[in-house]
C-alpha cells in the first residue's frame, strides 16, 4: 500500500536556524497538508496546500514557516527562525480530496521529531 | 470555540476483553468524524470516517457509532489485542468554508496480556 513519507525522521536544531523537513506523499493525492504534535499534547493542523497554494492555514502557522512543493513529488515545511517551542513531532499528510467525501482519509506519514536546543 | 473532547484519558483491559471509548464534539457546522490509531512514535492511521447520516461504522474489529443530535460518538473494540495498545483519537471537521479539522486529545489504551 503507498505510503506517505517523511524525511529525516529526527531533527535537532539550534535555535534560530532555518530547517526543512520533507514528504513524499501519495502519488496520485492533490492534498497536502502539515500538522504537529508537541509531547503529550494533541495533534494540530498547521497548514492545507492545493494546487501549489496554501488552502487554509492555523494561527500557529505565522510568517516563520512556509511550504512548498519543488517538484511533483516532495512536500517541504519550512521554519525559518526556529525557536525552542518549536519542538515537536511534525506529520505530513495527503489525501485524494478535501475529505469531505465519504472513504477520503488522511495518510499520515511516520513524522519528524524536531527538537531545537 | 471548537472542541473536541475524549474520555477516558486512559485505559487498561485485559486481551480479549471490549472496550468503548467516548468523543464529545462541539464543532459546527459537521461534516464528518474520524477516528484513528496512533502508535507511539507513528503517524495516525485511519479506522473509521462518519458523515452526518451515518449511525455506525465498521472496520474489523473496531466499530464507531455517531450521535449527530448530541454530538457524541464512540468507538468501540471487541476481543481486545495486545496490538491494540495504542492511543485513539477522535477528530470532526467542519464544513461550510473551513476544512480545518479539531483533534481531540486521545484516549491512551494498553492491553495486558
Amino acid at each position: 500500500e503507498p505510503e506517505v513519507t517523511q524525511t529525516p525522521s529526527h531533527q535537532v536544531t539550534q535555535m534560530g536556524q532555518e530547517v526543512i523537513l520533507r514528504c513524499v506523499p501519495i502519488s496520485n493525492h492533490l492534498y497536502f497538508y502539515w500538522y504537529r504534535q508537541i509531547l503529550g499534547q494533541k495533534v494540530e493542523f498547521l497548514v492545507s496546500f492545493y494546487n501549489n497554494e496554501i488552502s487554509e492555514k492555523s494561527e500557529i502557522f505565522d510568517d516563520q514557516f512556509s511550504v512548498e512543493r519543488p517538484d511533483g513529488s516532495n512536500f517541504t515545511l519550512k521554519i525559518r527562525s526556529t525557536k525552542l517551542e518549536d519542538s515537536a513531532m511534525y506529520f505530513c499528510a495527503s489525501t485524494h480530496d478535501r475529505g469531505r467525501l465519504q472513504g477520503s482519509p488522511l495518510h499520515f506519514g511516520n513524522g519528524t521529531r524536531l527538537t531545537v536546543t | 470555540k471548537n472542541q473536541v473532547e475524549q474520555s477516558p484519558q486512559s485505559l487498561i483491559i485485559l486481551e480479549g476483553k471490549n472496550c468503548t471509548l467516548q468523543c464529545n464534539y462541539t464543532v459546527s457546522p459537521f461534516s464528518n468524524l474520524r477516528w484513528y490509531k496512533q502508535d507511539t512514535g507513528r503517524g495516525p492511521v485511519s479506522l473509521t470516517i462518519m458523515t452526518f447520516s451515518e449511525n455506525t461504522k465498521s472496520n474489523g474489529r473496531y466499530t464507531a457509532t455517531l450521535d449527530a443530535d448530541t454530538k457524541q460518538s464512540s468507538l468501540h473494540i471487541t476481543a481486545s489485542q495486545l496490538s491494540d495498545s495504542a492511543s485513539y483519537i477522535c477528530v470532526v471537521s467542519p464544513s461550510g468554508g473551513s476544512y480545518i479539522p479539531t483533534f481531540g486529545r486521545g484516549t491512551s489504551l494498553i492491553v495486558h496480556p
